[in-house]
């Protein structure tokens, strides 16, 4: 199957500094990449639609200027969490398409974030 | 909108089948999903199902749905130490370019 790169696996930073993670399809072009948060003992909750080439699309109560999205190339988006805080630790997973549709999505490997 | 529900705790011995439940709210879910996640992990996927199919069987999963129930069921046979995971369920509307809405996710545990 198709390959999701996420990169970092994990990260510790300070409250108050940027954390950047990336996404990468390996072998496939994705128009669309997804950006989920996961809090222990729960679901996955989406955050936001990354398409490329345009600005990303948050869900209701996902902060745009928190969690920055850039979707630059066709294998390539980012999340930059700016300005962390201990709250925002948790587990960050982006998935994404093929751009030619398809029923699955692929999966990265997920960032654990803890901001102390 | 879109709720998908599971319970959250299953322990098995090795050896025995393992059933996990899942249900859903959106009649018109078109894809339904089961992925895998272990410790640590981003999710895999396990395998999927169409809304107009009733089974399916893949080795030793077998997803069965009762879409008059929004209903969906994921069954391991001869269940492994390896299998212990959360198994969450998911569904979609489409195929390539829908958000895909998750359960709350169930922790497997298998006993040797």
């Amino acid at each position: 199957g198709a390959v999701v790169s996420q990169h970092p696996s994990w990260v510790i930073c300070k409250s108050g500094t940027s954390v950047k993670i990336e996404c990468r399809s390996l072998d496939f072009q994705a128009t669309t990449m997804f950006w989920y948060r996961q809090f222990p003992k729960q679901s996955l909750m989406l955050m936001a639609t990354s398409n490329e080439g345009s600005k990303a699309t948050y869900e209701q109560g996902v902060e745009k200027d928190k969690f920055l999205i850039n979707h630059a190339s066709l294998t390539l988006s980012t999340l930059t969490v700016t300005s962390a805080h201990p709250e925002d630790s948790s587990f960050y997973i982006c998935s994404a398409f093929t751009s030619t549709g398809g029923t699955e999505a692929f999966f990265g490997q997920g960032t654990r974030l803890t901001v102390v | 909108g879109e709720d998908v529900e599971q319970s959250l705790f299953l322990s098995v011995r090795e050896g025995d089948s393992s059933v996990i439940n899942c249900t859903y709210t959106d009649s018109s879910s078109t894809y339904l999903y089961w992925y895998k996640q272990e410790p640590g992990a981003g999710l895999q996927l396990l395998t999927y199902i169409f809304s107009n199919m009733d089974m399916k069987q893949d080795q030793r999963l077998t997803v069965l749905l009762n879409k008059k129930d929004k209903h969906l069921s994921l069954r391991i046979a001869d269940t492994q130490t390896g299998d212990s995971a959360i198994y969450f369920c998911a569904e979609s509307m489409g195929g390539g370019y829908q958000k895909v809405t998750f359960g709350t996710g169930t922790k497997l545990q298998v006993i040797p």
